[in-house]
């Protein structure tokens, strides 16, 4: 089936460490992002990337960082400068930057972040 | 800049009942308008779109919204509630036109719960 694959769902940070959040899509889409969602918050975009090897910051992408390397895979890192991680964090795909008509951005199942 | 304001964190109704769920946006451009449905510890569903045309746009599950320009608004309604409609709901706002890599500008979303 085609799709976004988020792991793990369910990750759990030492303080100080860094920690690498894994996204593939099967869908061979161009424009890749990563979201952070915080409870009655509603979702914010920390990095997105249009095409291979490039990326670009989101609103919030302090203590954060990402590759794109294949065009399938976009790992989002939550450095431990990253002040407060603990949050879900959902990756999202769409077939280019264009929001067109024919355009629509997809979403992951979601990865849950812990700092224990 | 783009934003949007989801009245209401919280909209209770009875199973059968009329759902109302309200949205604002503000831009500077026509935007493209978008509702998400997202299920407990799940990613986000895309619910229905607006980007030209017909302005009262119909999506799955019964769900339509209008869009109004006049009032900045794109409500969602949807005539009978159905138990398996609780979750919560986001709207959101994309503004193309400058090639910003497709972002949407998400509100802080509202939980609906359907009483039996």
């Amino acid at each position: 089936d085609g799709g976004i694959t988020q792991s793990p769902k369910y990750l759990f940070r030492k303080e100080g460490q860094n920690v690498t959040l894994s996204c593939e899509q099967n869908l061979n889409h161009d424009a890749m992002y990563w979201y952070r969602q915080d409870p009655g918050q509603g979702l914010r975009l920390i990095y997105y990337s249009q095409i291979v090897n490039d990326f670009q910051k989101g609103d919030i992408a302090e203590g954060y960082s990402v590759s794109r390397e294949k065009k399938e895979s976009f790992p989002l890192t939550v450095t431990s400068a990253q002040k407060n991680p603990t949050a879900f964090y959902l990756c999202a795909s769409s077939i280019n930057g264009l929001l067109s008509s024919g355009n629509t951005i997809y979403f992951g199942e979601g990865s849950w972040l812990t700092v224990v | 800049a783009q934003s949007v304001t989801q009245l209401g964190s919280h909209v209770s109704v009875s199973e059968g009942a009329l759902v109302l769920l309200r949205c604002n946006y503000s831009s500077s451009v026509p935007p493209y308008l978008f509702w998400y449905v997202q299920y407990p510890n799940q990613g986000l569903q895309l619910l229905l779109k607006y980007t030209t045309g017909a302005t009262l746009v119909k999506g799955i599950n019964g769900f339509e919204a209008e869009f109004k320009k006049s009032e900045t608004s794109f409500h969602l309604t949807k005539p009978s509630a159905h138990m398996s409609d609780a979750a919560e709901y986001f709207c959101a706002v994309s503004d193309d036109l400058y090639n910003q890599g497709g972002k949407l500008i998400f509100g802080q979303g509202t939980e609906l719960s359907v009483k039996p």
